[in-house]
């Protein structure tokens, strides 16, 4: 079936470091492309979204990348906080459901 | 408030017994959505619905069952045919199709088989 691989399942860094998740996609066809926070405990939440029709968004310390020819996109954290420590998920859609990747938990370590 | 509400928050079974998890919204959309979480899996469809009256199985339907008799009504049921049910699960929702944008998420409901 369709699915979204998503790599690291853990990663650390230092405050103030960059964090970067990597997720590739199966079909083709898909054409919008969420990232969600998870914080523990919580329901996880759209931090950012891109279209197929764009290949880069970013809204203040975060950025999403998409490569449509490769079928992988990805999140950027840049300048890290605390706060920041989650699970992280990328998904993407087939036909009308949304598939998500396994997550990466990210610990960033003040 | 507008949200998407799930009931109950904890749930303990016995196996054999079937259970019912509930999920309301009042956000007015139309799609639906059933995700189970286990630990190093992400999130896997169960079953979603796009429209009152219909429903279409997800990644792991086996041993669930649904309904969405109204727009604001997703009911769970995990059947004792389910052979690993412990597990967290996440009822959403969205505007229209998932391609239309964000997904809402409930709180969960994590349920305990004994």
């Amino acid at each position: 079936g369709e699915n979204v691989e998503q790599h690291p399942s853990t990663l650390s860094v230092q405050e103030g470091d960059s964090a970067v998740i990597k997720c590739t996609y199966s079909d083709s066809a898909s054409n919008y492309f969420p990232w969600y926070k998870q914080e523990l405990g919580k329901r996880p939440q759209l931090i950012i979204d891109i279209r197929s029709n764009v290949g880069e968004k970013k809204d203040q310390r975060i950025a999403v990348t998409l490569n449509k020819t490769a079928k992988h996109f990805s999140l950027h954290i840049t300048e890290t906080q605390p706060e920041d420590s989650a699970v992280y998920f990328c998904a993407a859609t087939f036909d009308n459901d949304m598939r998500f990747g396994a997550g990466t938990r990210l610990t960033v370590k003040p | 408030d507008g949200g998407i509400t799930q009931s109950p928050k904890y749930l303990f079974r016995k196996e054999g017994q079937n259970v019912t998890l509930s999920c309301e919204q009042n956000l007015n959309h139309d799609a639906m959505y059933w995700y189970r979480q286990d630990p190093g899996q992400g999130l896997r469809l169960i079953y979603y619905s796009q429209i009152v009256n219909d429903f279409q199985k997800g990644d792991i339907a086996e041993g669930y069952s649904v309904s969405r008799e109204k727009k604001e009504s997703f009911p769970l049921t995990v059947t004792s045919a389910q052979k690993n049910p412990t597990a967290f699960y996440l009822c959403a929702s969205s505007i229209r199709t998932a391609n239309t944008g964000e997904l809402f998420f409930g709180e969960g409901s994590r349920l305990t088989v004994l």
